[in-house]
């Protein structure tokens, strides 16, 4: 357990459903992240909220949309989503994200399969 | 533009000492991170480092060149747990980090 916690761990959608993946930090840490894992890629910075505020969108598709409400929970909506967006999708959680030795605590995952 | 390099994969005998280089270009510098990811778990914090020289850890060691954009992981002693990736990632001048897609470390007996 690193203190940061993702359910589902494994979900299969369709390209016409709407689903949420969850992300829980048990860290008392202020910024929370969604990543992007695909395979053989460098990870993709997808949202960062500091204090529950959001802070980095980094061009991301509107069928992604995050939401924070509290400093400790981290939601990423998902709605029609496409076969390219199956991916590891992880959470991360850090103390200072302006911080030169900004250390990310990331959750296992949540594995997204769309058909 | 923005670039970590690293290899896609390497293998090393169990007991024995690798080196998985990482090179970057980043818009200013604001230090370079190593993280071990384990197959099907999350990514974990291994080193940091922001000035020149080699930072040591037990039996995993990193080291920087600012001048030569350059930094690698060396571990020794490998073990058959070793086996994972191992992601290098550079920090901008706007703390943003710039991620490598990883190398894939295989450890045989």
């Amino acid at each position: 357990e690193t203190g940061v916690t993702q359910t589902p761990r494994h979900l299969v959608m369709g390209m016409t459903n709407k689903k949420s993946l969850k992300c829980e930090q048990h860290l008392g840490h202020n910024a929370m992240y969604w990543y992007k894992q695909s395979a053989k890629k460098p990870l993709e910075l997808m949202f960062v909220y500091s204090l529950e505020e959001r802070v980095e969108n980094n061009s991301v598709p509107s069928r992604f949309s995050p939401e924070c409400p509290n400093s400790s929970h981290l939601f990423l909506h998902l709605h029609t989503l496409q076969p390219e967006d199956s991916a590891l999708y992880l959470c991360a959680s850090s103390q200072d994200p302006v911080s030169g030795a900004n250390v990310l605590t990331f959750g296992a995952g949540s594995r997204l399969t769309v058909l | 533009g923005q670039n970590i390099d690293q290899p896609t994969e390497m293998t090393a005998t169990e007991g024995a000492i690798v080196q998985i280089n990482c090179t970057y270009q980043t818009s200013g510098f604001n230090g370079l991170f190593w993280y071990q990811q384990h197959a099907g778990e999350a990514p974990t914090f291994l080193s940091y480092n922001v000035l020149d020289g080699l930072e040591e850890k037990g039996r995993f060691s990193s080291f920087l060149s600012r001048s030569k954009g350059y930094s690698y992981l060396l571990l020794k002693e490998l073990q058959m747990k070793d086996s994972a990736s191992y992601l290098c990632a550079g920090m901008d001048s706007n703390y943003q980090l710039i991620w490598g897609a990883g190398t894939k470390l295989i450890i045989k007996p």
